[in-house]
């Protein structure tokens, strides 16, 4: 059974760089796309981008600060996101995306990791 | 961006009744439309995907329907453990987007 875990520090200053990794176990980080999402407080879920191999695919409201990439040797995805601020205070979940299989499986978003509380306060 | 339309934003309801949840494209999605059970300090669960099929392990009782821009998760017979927020998503195009929520509460 995959497990997908995030980590990182939980508090970032505003205008540097948020840093989260996550670690996949029980499974192979190959031949899936890999996702991360955030829910800022009592609100919605917003994507972020996802990886598969060396493609990448961004949101355009983060595309400018936004960078995914993957470490096959370690099975792990990281999210680097820059000059953060307030607004980027959320819930960030690293997310397995079944945007590789056929469309019979929606590309949806099938195991999640419990997801990790980063806040962006001086 | 595709926008998602859930209504309605939040429901009471009692165990055993019928709730249904909607959600609208704002362009044809074709079948590209997947739900999700989110409980307080938990990540979301994948219940259906493409409209209309179960995930594995979630109850019958859940069922989705629709294809384009008009979707409907339904849950027949409401349980304890189903009060939670409910959200669609829709695969079908970049930036991936989700509906706003709907919370289904105890009545």
């Amino acid at each position: 059974q995959v497990h997908l875990q995030e980590s990182g520090p939980g508090l970032v200053k505003p205008s540097e760089t948020l840093s989260l990794t996550c670690t996949i176990s029980g499974g192979s980080i190959s031949n899936y796309y890999w996702s991360w999402i955030r829910q800022p407080p009592g609100k919605g879920l917003e994507w972020i981008g996802h990886i598969y191999y060396a493609s990448t695919n961004y949101n355009p409201s983060l595309k400018s600060r936004v960078t995914i990439s993957l470490d096959t040797s370690n099975n792990q995805f990281s999210l680097k996101l820059t000059s953060v601020t307030a607004a980027d205070t959320a819930v960030y979940f690293c997310v397995r995306d079944l945007s590789s299989y056929s469309a019979g499986h929606g590309y949806a978003f099938d195991v999640w990791g419990q997801g990790t509380m980063v806040t962006v306060s001086s | 961006d595709i926008q998602m339309t859930q209504s309605p934003s939040s429901l009471s309801a009692s165990v055993g009744d019928r709730v249904t949840i909607t959600c609208r494209a704002s362009q044809s999605i074709s079948s590209y439309l997947n739900w999700y059970q989110q409980k307080p300090g938990k990540a979301p669960k994948l219940l259906i995907y493409a409209a209309s099929s179960l995930q594995s392990g979630v109850p019958s009782r859940f069922s989705g329907s629709g294809s384009g821009t008009d979707f409907t998760l339904a849950i027949s017979s409401l349980q304890p453990e189903d009060f939670a927020t409910y959200y669609c998503h829709q695969g079908y195009g970049t930036p991936r987007t989700f509906g706003q929520g709907t919370k289904v509460e105890i009545k």
